[in-house]
């Protein structure tokens, strides 16, 4: 009920393509879900975050989309880049909380 | 603004000695979170603060682990009795208020001989 379920484990796109990284969920108490970026030996950075009252929500090159009947939620990198290559968690807060539960991360490998 | 800041970064002990760790969160920040994060997964909360206040505890957070955060500014995650399961990357994060994004350290990595 607490999970969040990321797909795929890993990801290798070629530099100037999109990269799409998966998320699923039961819980429907979630209102709220960020995307982090993380790379080696540093901390997750913040990204992009949706709330469920909204479908898309879109920063730059990256675009989070929501579908809130399927419990799903999709990260999108558009033009990916070397620059980009990282590992990628998505998370979900239930309302009332604060605590965080991230997916089990998607490590996108973008080739020049 | 200056990050979260921790310290040490990383920290190599022998299984049964205790450690402690130091996160100074962003200034002003009341909320400090504190997570752990092992190899190949996402992090895992374990507790946080509301100034001073301890308000959630995961089930994580075993009768060895102690985290404090006395005067509502910089907090400690203390780990007594290590043992090789503690190994991992512990991560402090901080936001302005209940609902506001959470920004990360860099986090302390740490291992048991």
């Amino acid at each position: 009920q607490q999970q969040v379920k990321q797909s795929p484990q890993s990801l290798i796109v070629q530099k100037g393509g999109i990269s799409i990284i998966n998320c699923a969920y039961e819980n429907t108490a979630f209102d709220y879900f960020p995307w982090y970026q993380q790379f080696p030996g540093k901390g997750p950075a913040l990204l992009i975050a949706i709330r469920p009252d909204v479908s898309e929500k879109k920063e730059g090159r990256f675009t989070i989309s929501f579908n809130k009947s399927a419990k799903q939620f999709s990260l999108h990198i558009m033009d990916s880049q070397p620059g980009d290559s990282a590992t990628y968690f998505c998370a979900a807060r239930i309302g009332g909380s604060e605590k965080l539960v991230f997916g089990k991360g998607t490590k996108l490998t973008v080739n020049p | 603004d200056t990050g979260v800041s921790q310290d040490p970064r990383h920290k190599i002990t022998k299984r049964g000695q205790n450690v402690t760790f130091r996160c100074d969160p962003i200034s002003e920040h009341n909320r400090l979170y504190w997570y752990r994060q092992t190899l190949g997964q996402g992090p895992e909360f374990l507790t946080y603060f509301q100034n001073e206040a301890q308000l959630e505890k995961s089930r994580l957070l075993s009768d060895r682990f102690s985290a404090e955060r006395p005067k509502g500014s910089f907090s400690t995650l203390e780990i007594q009795r290590t043992e090789q399961g503690d190994s991992a990357m512990y991560l402090c994060a901080s936001s302005l208020l209940a609902n506001q994004p959470q920004h990360f350290g860099d986090g302390t990595r740490l291992s048991i001989l």
